[in-house]
């Protein structure tokens, strides 16, 4: 079984420009999160997404976050304009509907110069 | 906002000997699960343990939960130099608007060969 695919797994901008992030979940999991992770602090929940609808954006700076999951499989998620505290790894995780595990990407790491 | 809080912050440790890891919470969940993080990289899902559950085990993994005391441990016994990495906790809890796992500050162990 395939895990849960993100690109770039990378990215180094400026501040004020803009960036976006690509997941890919595993195959028929139904919810799909993006996290935020500054370094040596633990995952923050940005957006959780169920089939193709937004569940919980609470945590989602809406000012220059975005969140996407238009087909109800892959997602992308974008910030413009990025600021420096934007510097963070951002994680896709998926999980089955009804169950607590969930299922983690490899990130992209982001430095915002 | 951080549920779960890690004790001690780090530990470091000889190959062979015992890690235990604390995790305190502060409000009611569903389960609490524990997740391992190499440097730099995706976390991986190690063991669930449920609101009715007191204690359980997975190979050298030995979770328990006091949800009297709001509080969990994650032994791991015979630590070996690849069981290096970031421990998080995480609570979960399923809500009318959702469910949300909500993760601690981690505890970064190093396993000395």
């Amino acid at each position: 079984e395939a895990g849960v695919a993100q690109s770039p797994r990378y990215k180094i901008i400026e501040k004020r420009q803009s960036v976006a992030f690509w997941c890919n979940p595993i195959s028929g999991h139904a919810t799909l999160y993006w996290y935020q992770q500054i370094l040596g602090q633990g995952p923050k929940l940005l957006i959780q997404f169920q089939n193709n609808g937004v569940v919980d954006d609470s945590q989602l700076p809406k000012d220059r976050f975005s969140a996407e999951r238009l087909k109800g499989v892959d997602s992308t998620l974008k910030i413009q304009p990025a600021k420096l505290e934007d510097s963070a790894v951002y994680l896709c995780a998926s999980s089955s509907e009804g169950r607590g595990t969930q299922y983690f990407g490899p990130g992209t790491r982001l430095l915002v110069l | 906002s951080q549920q779960g809080e890690e004790d001690p912050q780090a530990l470091s440790i000889q190959e062979g000997e015992n890690a235990t890891m604390n995790c305190s919470y502060k409000t009611s969940i569903n389960n609490l699960q524990w997740y391992r993080q190499n440097s730099g990289r995706g976390l991986v899902h190690l063991i669930l343990i449920r609101s009715n559950e007191r204690e359980k085990h997975s190979g050298r993994l030995r979770v328990t939960l006091d949800t009297s005391k709001k509080s969990s441990s994650l032994l791991i016994t015979a630590s070996r130099a690849a069981d290096t990495a970031s421990y998080f906790c995480a609570t979960y809890l399923m809500g009318t608007s959702g469910s949300r796992l909500t993760f601690g500050e981690g505890t970064q162990l190093t396993v000395n060969p």
